[in-house]
């Protein structure tokens, strides 16, 4: 069964700074990975859709890559504000329909 | 841009009642779901539909029924709400492309208290 792990479950850091959140899942059998972030109280945006086929994807300052071989993703968020300050999760789509992780919640100090 | 709402915010409902939960996207997608999601736990699959009058358990069916009868729209129901039943509840959509399923787009999602 496909398992999805976010790490760090939070993170804190000061305006401006480059950062990475990381994603791995157990099963390296997926079509594609889905990065989403959600506000307090609401529902999930999409940010980042990567094929299974890609290596990454690039939206303005957020840019995630896959690794299917060793089961991991990352999100780079460049020059960060404090209104990327959200939970960040992580899905997978296999066989079965998506497999979220827990998230890492961002807190972006001004 | 796609489009995905539900039919209420918040709701708050009494312990044996019957709850419904609307959800209608405006996108023509194939495939709609239910998640719950509760602190600590992530989000949950409940439910899924890949096609009108079609329905698949997700991982916690139990206490939960579906209903697609337009493509459109996508009801979740509780027969008899209970307390643990008290969560966030998010409804999605996608569409589909040989058999695959691919990015998929939430509503606002409803907060349910069931007293």
């Amino acid at each position: 069964k496909q398992e999805v792990t976010q790490i760090p479950a939070a993170l804190s850091v000061p305006e401006g700074e480059n950062l990475v959140l990381n994603c791995s899942f157990t099963d390296s059998a997926i079509y594609n990975l889905q990065w989403f972030r959600q506000d307090p109280g609401k529902g999930l945006t999409s940010l980042l859709l990567i094929q299974s086929s890609q290596r990454e994807q690039t939206s303005g300052r957020l840019n995630a890559s896959l690794d299917k071989s060793s089961g991991r993703s990352t999100l780079y968020i460049a020059a960060s504000q404090p209104g990327d300050s959200a939970t960040y999760l992580c899905a997978v789509a296999g066989n079965t329909p998506l497999v979220f992780g827990k998230g890492t919640r961002l807190s972006v100090i001004a | 841009d796609v489009k995905v709402t539900q039919s209420s915010r918040y709701l708050v409902k009494r312990t044996g009642e019957k709850v419904f939960l609307e959800c209608v996207q405006d996108m023509d997608h194939e495939n709609m779901f239910w998640y719950r999601q509760d602190p600590g736990l992530g989000l949950r699959l409940i439910y899924f539909s890949y096609d009108v009058k079609m329905k698949e358990k997700g991982d916690i069916p139990e206490g939960y029924s579906v209903s697609r009868e337009k493509k459109e729209r996508f009801s979740l129901i509780l027969e008899s709400a209970s307390t643990n039943q008290t969560s966030m509840y998010l409804c999605a959509s996608s569409p589909t492309d040989a058999g695959r399923t691919y990015e998929q787009y939430f509503g606002p999602g409803t907060r349910l208290t069931v007293t």
